[in-house]
């Protein structure tokens, strides 16, 4: 299986602030690669697909990046409402696999 | 706009079986592979399995290979998750996903929570 390790586990912002979450894959997932928003008491709602690309109705301060074993994803000017959980999922290799998750708080 | 709306779960007791379903509207059903993935209590997500838009195509973790069966009636929007011979382990909420190219989640139910309990 594709292990899929996300940095940091929790991460605490201002508002206003850029914010950065990594995802790494144990091997190359070629950019097959989501993120998922969840808040708290709600379903994940995808945000991001094949590593760069934005859902449809996604605000653009969210976007991601990298490619081979290393990915991220960037938050602009943090809001309020981007208080949640954010997974990423690789859909490279069956299982598909999900990162443990990283927190987000404000400070 | 997209819904998918999951029912059938509750408490249940280890080795037991429960159903799950999931009816969909707001989209033409037959063109689109559905999943499943899980959540456990505090924890983080877990794909369990996935069917093709027609149905001839499925795929499981091997957690839940030859205990669970996912299928789906395209006459009636409707998937389902055949749950057997379950186990504390699987107790978790269950999200009814649409699956692009058999690939990400693009839209999730609400969820429904299977407790495996005696």
């Amino acid at each position: 299986d594709i292990r899929m390790t996300q940095s940091p586990a929790s991460l605490s912002a201002s508002l206003g602030e850029t914010v950065n979450i990594e995802c790494l894959a144990s091997e190359d997932i070629y950019s097959d690669l989501a993120w998922y928003q969840q808040k708290p008491g709600k379903s994940p709602q995808l945000l991001i697909y094949n590593a760069n690309s934005l859902q449809n109705g996604v605000p653009s301060r969210f976007s991601g990046s990298g490619s081979g074993t290393q990915y991220s994803l960037k938050i602009n000017s943090l809001q309020s409402e981007d208080v949640a959980t954010y997974f990423c999922q690789q859909y490279n290799n069956y299982p598909r696999t999900f990162g443990g998750g990283t927190k987000l708080e404000l400070k | 706009e997209v819904q998918l709306v999951e029912s059938g779960g509750g408490l249940v007791q280890p080795g037991r079986s429960m159903k799950l379903s999931c009816a969909a509207s707001g989209f033409t059903f037959s063109n689109y592979g559905m999943a499943w993935v899980r959540q456990a209590p505090t924890k983080g997500l877990e794909w369990v399995a996935t069917i093709s838009y027609d149905g001839s195509s499925t795929y499981y973790r091997d957690s839940v290979k030859g205990r669970f069966t996912i299928s789906r009636d395209n006459a009636k929007s409707t998937l389902y998750l055949q749950m057997n011979s379950l186990r504390s382990e699987d107790t978790a909420t269950y999200y009814c996903t649409r699956c692009r190219l058999r690939r990400y989640f693009d839209y999730w139910g609400q969820g429904v929570m299977v407790t495996v309990s005696s």
